[in-house]
C-alpha cells in the first residue's frame, strides 16, 4: 500500500489565489520531504526540500515566496502556491525516505494535479 | 550522482519478458542503481535497487554488470499495466538525512497486447 499520501489529487483554482497541497508519511517518520514539479512531457524537476523543524532548501530558480514549505511535524510538510498564476499549472509531487539505512529508497505520493485558471 | 543513459522508448508483448537498459558508465563505488517507474497521472512508484549483486523482488529482477557501468531492469512475464516511463537513477547512499533524486528522461515501456 502506499506510504506516502498527497491531498488534494487535482484542484483548479483561479489566477490570484493560493493553494496549500500536504504530503504525510503513512506509518514513519520524516524529517525530510522532497517537492518535486512535472509539467506535461517532461520529467520531474526538484523544487525544494523540506526539512522538519527548520527552513526548507530550495532548488536555483524556485521563488521561495511563491512556493511556501511547512514542515510542521515529522509527518506532515505542506506546500503552498501562493499568488498561482496560470504558469503555476502542473503536477505536483512530493517524496519521502522510508527505513534509516542510508539506501532506503524514496516513496512518493500519488501527485497533485493544479491547474490555475 | 552518475548519470545515465537509457534508451526513450521500448515495446514489449504482453507475457513476455521486458528488458530495460541502463547505462552509468561514471558510476562510483559508493553509488546505488534505483529503478521507479511512472504510470501517466501518477506519482513514481519505487521498484527495486542494488549495489553490485544482482536483486529480485516481487516486481522485478536487477541485473548489474561486474564493472557496474550498465543495468538491465527485467519484467519477467510483463502486462498491459507495465507501461509506464520506467526511470534508472544512480544516488550515492546517504549518511544522516535522506538525499533527493535526480530523474532523466527514463525510457518510455510500451506493452502491447
Amino acid at each position: 500500500g502506499a506510504v506516502v499520501s498527497q491531498h488534494p489529487s487535482r484542484v483548479i483554482c483561479k489566477s490570484g489565489t493560493s493553494v496549500k497541497i500536504e504530503c504525510r508519511s503513512l506509518d514513519f517518520q520524516a524529517t525530510t520531504m522532497f517537492w518535486y514539479r512535472q509539467f506535461p512531457k517532461q520529467s520531474l524537476m526538484l523544487m525544494a526540500t523540506s526539512n522538519e523543524g527548520s527552513k526548507a532548501t530550495y532548488e536555483q530558480g524556485v521563488e521561495k515566496d511563491k512556493f511556501l514549505i511547512n514542515h510542521a511535524s515529522l509527518t506532515l510538510s505542506t506546500l503552498t502556491v501562493t499568488s498561482a498564476h496560470p504558469e503555476d499549472s502542473s503536477f505536483y509531487i512530493c517524496s519521502a525516505r522510508m527505513g534509516f539505512s542510508d539506501n532506503s529508497p524514496l516513496h512518493f505520493g500519488n501527485g497533485t494535479r493544479l491547474t490555475v485558471t | 550522482d552518475a548519470k545515465t543513459t537509457q534508451p526513450p522508448s521500448m515495446d514489449c508483448a504482453e507475457g513476455r519478458a521486458a528488458n530495460l537498459p541502463c547505462n552509468h558508465s561514471t558510476i562510483s563505488g559508493n553509488e546505488y542503481v534505483y529503478w521507479y517507474r511512472q504510470i501517466h497521472s501518477q506519482g513514481p512508484q519505487y521498484i527495486i535497487h542494488g549495489l553490485k549483486n544482482n536483486e529480485t523482488n516481487e516486481m522485478a529482477s536487477l541485473i548489474i554488470t561486474e564493472d557496474r557501468k550498465s543495468s538491465t531492469l527485467i519484467l519477467p512475464h510483463a502486462t498491459l499495466r507495465d507501461t509506464a516511463v520506467y526511470y534508472c537513477i544512480v544516488r550515492a547512499a546517504s549518511s544522516g538525512s535522506a538525499r533527493q533524486l535526480t530523474f532523466g528522461s527514463g525510457t518510455q515501456l510500451t506493452v502491447l497486447p
